[in-house]
Parts: structure tokens; sequence; C-alpha cells
């Protein structure tokens, strides 16, 4: 079964720090991009993070650059994000998810066609 | 950025109901949209990607639509397992994909 389980979420000062990761499974973890994407209580979602397979390309959303690390070990089949200098506005429950790619006449389309259950990061005094 | 903005926000349906839900891009993004369905507590799931095409094991009730800047999603017949948010998503700037408010359908 293809699957991906996140950890690591938690509850965590403003400013203090937390290590997210995603186990997966059931799937060549080498040959997929992965992003993380998150959604604070309520309210829609929000991408965060990409990684390519082999971590050669790397991006972030404007609103975590400089705080937040998108990383990977596909000898471990894992996933990580980890978050320095939190906000209370990061407070979300983060997602991993798959970049599946679909081809259409010689086109080529990106979607994300696995995700995770999700880990819940609260930042609260 | 390209900015995605779904209408309605929210929507109030019948079962058996046919249901649009429209999502309009900043700029025009070809046909790099996909859709998700996502209900309480529960991750996303992938419903159609390249704005028409449905992915593997989803009900044939749901289709969608456009092309540029205008998209759509159709839920045909509405089931009671259909009652959920859904989400738009241009794939044209991938490293730096952005999603639509999200439209909740509910019950009438």
């Amino acid at each position: 079964e293809v699957q991906l389980v996140e950890s690591g979420g938690g509850l965590v000062q403003p400013g203090g720090s937390l290590r997210l990761s995603c186990a997966a499974s059931g799937f060549t973890f080498s040959d997929y991009n992965m992003n993380w994407v998150r959604q604070a209580p309520g309210k829609g979602l929000e991408w965060v993070s990409y990684i390519s397979s082999r971590s050669s390309g790397i991006h972030y959303a404007d609103s975590v650059k400089g705080r937040l690390t998108i990383s990977r070990d596909n000898a471990k089949n894992s996933l990580y994000l980890q978050m320095n200098s939190l906000r209370v506005e990061d407070t979300a429950v983060y997602y991993c998810a798959r970049v599946g790619l679909g081809e259409l006449l010689n086109y080529y389309y990106y979607y994300m066609d696995v995700w995770g259950k999700g880990t819940t990061v609260t930042v609260s005094s | 950025d390209i900015q995605m903005t779904q209408s309605p926000s929210s929507l109030s349906a019948s079962v058996g109901d046919r249901v649009t839900i429209t999502c309009r891009a900043s700029q025009s993004i070809n046909n790099y949209l996909n859709w998700y369905q996502q209900k309480p507590g529960k991750a996303p799931k992938l419903l159609i990607y390249a704005a028409s095409s449905l992915q593997s094991g989803v009900p044939s009730r749901f289709s969608g639509s456009g092309s540029g800047t205008d998209f759509t999603l159709t839920i045909s017949s509405l089931q009671p397992e259909d009652f959920a948010t859904y989400y738009c998503q241009q794939s044209y700037s991938i490293l730096l994909t952005t999603f639509g408010q999200g439209t909740r359908l509910e019950i009438k």
C-alpha cells in the first residue's frame, strides 16, 4: 500500500524548534519529488516547501523562507522539515505529499497524488 | 504569485443535485489546474488534474473543464459522501504552487 506517515508535531513556544518527519512506503521514494503543505485551524491549504527527488531543487514559500528547512534521506525513505524560529502563525496541520506526474499529449502535469494524514504543530506560549 | 479565487465560498445542495464550483486564476495557467476534495479531519484527495483528467478511482460523476484563467468542477449527481470542501490548485508554477481558498459543500 502506498503510504505517507508524518510524525514529530507537538506544542512548542514561539521562537522554538521542531523537526517533522514523513515516512514513505509502498513506492520508490527516490523517484518522486515531495512537498510539505500546511493547513491552519479552520483555514485553507498552503504550500510550504518542495524538494526534488535527488534534493537538487529546493523551494520555499515566502512565509517560511529562512526559518524552515526541507530535506530528505532516500536511503531511509524519509522526508523532513526542520522548523526553527517558530511563530504563532505557523500553527497548523502539516502534510507531506507526493508530487505525481501525468502525461497528456506530450505535456507533463504535476499534482499531489498521495498525502499523509498530517501532524499537528501548535506554537503557543 | 498566481492567485486562485474560488466561488462560491460555500454552497448548500441536496443529494442528486448537479453542482458547479468555479476557480479563477489571476493569470493564464493553460490547463495546469488540479482539484482536491477534503473531508473534516482528513487529508486532501486528488480528484482531477490537468483541468479535466479524472484521477484513477474517482467516480465519473466528477468532471472538470476550463483553460486559461477560468475553470469549473462539476458533480453531476451529488451523493452523501460528496459533502466536503473542494480546493483548486494551479500547477503552472509548480515551484510556487497556490491553492484556492476552498468551497465548502454542505447538505441542504
